[in-house]
Order: structure tokens, then sequence, then C-alpha cells
């Protein structure tokens, strides 16, 4: 199956709030409520912050928060911080034992 | 706590194997399936498949450039889990990520811990 379809880039101000989209199908994101998100910096492996569509694993920021609407996952990011600036990685579970991820979202801090 | 600690950097020629260790503490080893993702230089991830500890099963990714060519297999003397990809070619330069799963019978809900990452070149 194909990768989740994630803007290649997201930009805001500190303070500000952003969202990062992720589409899949009925298949993936719109058959179930398992989509996770994965913030990666430079170098380092990914970091699970939302999983099961809009849980929080414990540490992770209230300011992180996940929801989804029909084939369309979304991340929103309120507060903007500088240390936010990271790559962010949708995932859903896609049926047959399988799991697939988006292309990965850039995010910049202005 | 938990902790996966893969083992280091690879470089294999075009044709050969690799095998990357992943070697868990801090939790129940048999009681959690792990998996294993790749991310090519620049590229996004790519989920490969995932082993069950407990029996040895495991399932990998039916997509086309990997399918038929990796195998996963398990030490529980040890807690470590394997994964070998054969055959490879330059598209197979990446780092390789072992994570343990979360949710459902097959931990495919999410990932919640990973390894630090083992890179791998492919190259003459």
């Amino acid at each position: 199956q194909s990768a989740l379809t994630q803007p290649p880039s997201a930009s805001g101000s500190p303070g500000q709030s952003i969202t990062i989209s992720c589409t899949g199908t009925s298949s993936d994101i719109g058959g179930y409520d398992y989509v996770s998100w994965y913030q990666q910096h430079p170098g380092r492996a990914p970091k699970l912050i939302i999983y099961e569509v809009t849980k929080r694993p414990s540490g992770v920021p209230d300011r992180f928060s996940g929801s989804k609407s029909g084939t369309t996952a979304s991340l929103t990011v309120s507060g903007l911080q500088a240390e936010d600036e990271s790559d962010y990685y949708c995932s859903s579970y896609a049926g047959s034992n399988n799991l697939i991820f988006g292309g990965g979202t850039k995010l910049t801090v202005l | 706590q938990v902790q996966l600690v893969q083992s280091g950097a690879e470089v294999r020629k075009p044709g050969a194997s690799v095998k990357v260790s992943c070697k868990a503490s801090g939790y129940t080893f048999t009681n959690y399936f792990i998996h294993w993702v790749r991310q090519a230089p620049g590229q996004g991830l790519e989920w490969m498949g995932k082993i069950n500890p407990s029996g040895g099963s495991a399932s990998a990714t039916h997509t086309e450039k990997i399918q038929g060519r990796v195998t996963m297999t398990r030490d529980t003397s040890t807690f470590t889990v394997y994964m070998e990809l054969s055959s490879l070619i330059s598209e197979d330069t990446a780092v390789y990520y072992c994570a343990r799963g979360r949710g459902g019978p097959r931990g495919l809900h999410y990932l919640d811990f990973w390894g630090q990452g083992t890179p791998v070149t492919v190259s003459s």
C-alpha cells in the first residue's frame, strides 16, 4: 500500500498553533482508530508523541494533540516552542498485519 | 527503564547480507512484539515487519522492494531480536530501527520505545 500523505513542510512563529495533516484511505486511517504520531529530531530515533489518535504518552506536553476525521488525521501543536522544530511522522494500522507511515513533515519554528 | 540497544554500523557490498541485532531490557521480553523500521538518507520511515519474541513467529511487509529478503529471529536467552536483510542493493542503504510494539494482539497500534538505530551502507 502507498504511504500516508503529509505536507512536506509546515511553519509557525513561537506561541502560535499549527496543524499537520495526514491523509490515508478507508483501509488504514479511515478503518481504525490506531493513528500514532512521532517526533524525530535530526540524527535521533523517532519518539512517540500521540497514539490511538488522541492519547499522549506520559511526559509529552499537552501542547501536542491529535484528532481524526474520516480518512484524515491531524496533529496540532499549540503554543509553538523552538524545541518543537523537528520532523513529524504519522502512522496507522493498515489491516492485514501491516503498519504504514506518512512521508513526514518538517516543522520550522520561525 | 525500557531500553532497546542495537548493534553498530555496517558496510556491505551489493548482493551480500546484513544482520542487525536489538537487545531489550527493562521489561518482560516475551510480552511485546518488536518491529523493524528503516529510514533511507533524507527520506521517511518505512515499516519492514515484526516478530513475536514469545513464539518467534514473524511477519514482514508485502512491499515489493523488501518482500522475501527480510528474516527476523529472536534469542530469548539474551533478550535479543535480529533482522537479516539479504541480496542487498544500494537502495537498502538506510538507518534501521527496532521498536517495541503496543496495542492489540499483535502490537500494531503504535511503537512506544525505539532503538538508537543502526546505519547500514551498501556500496561496491
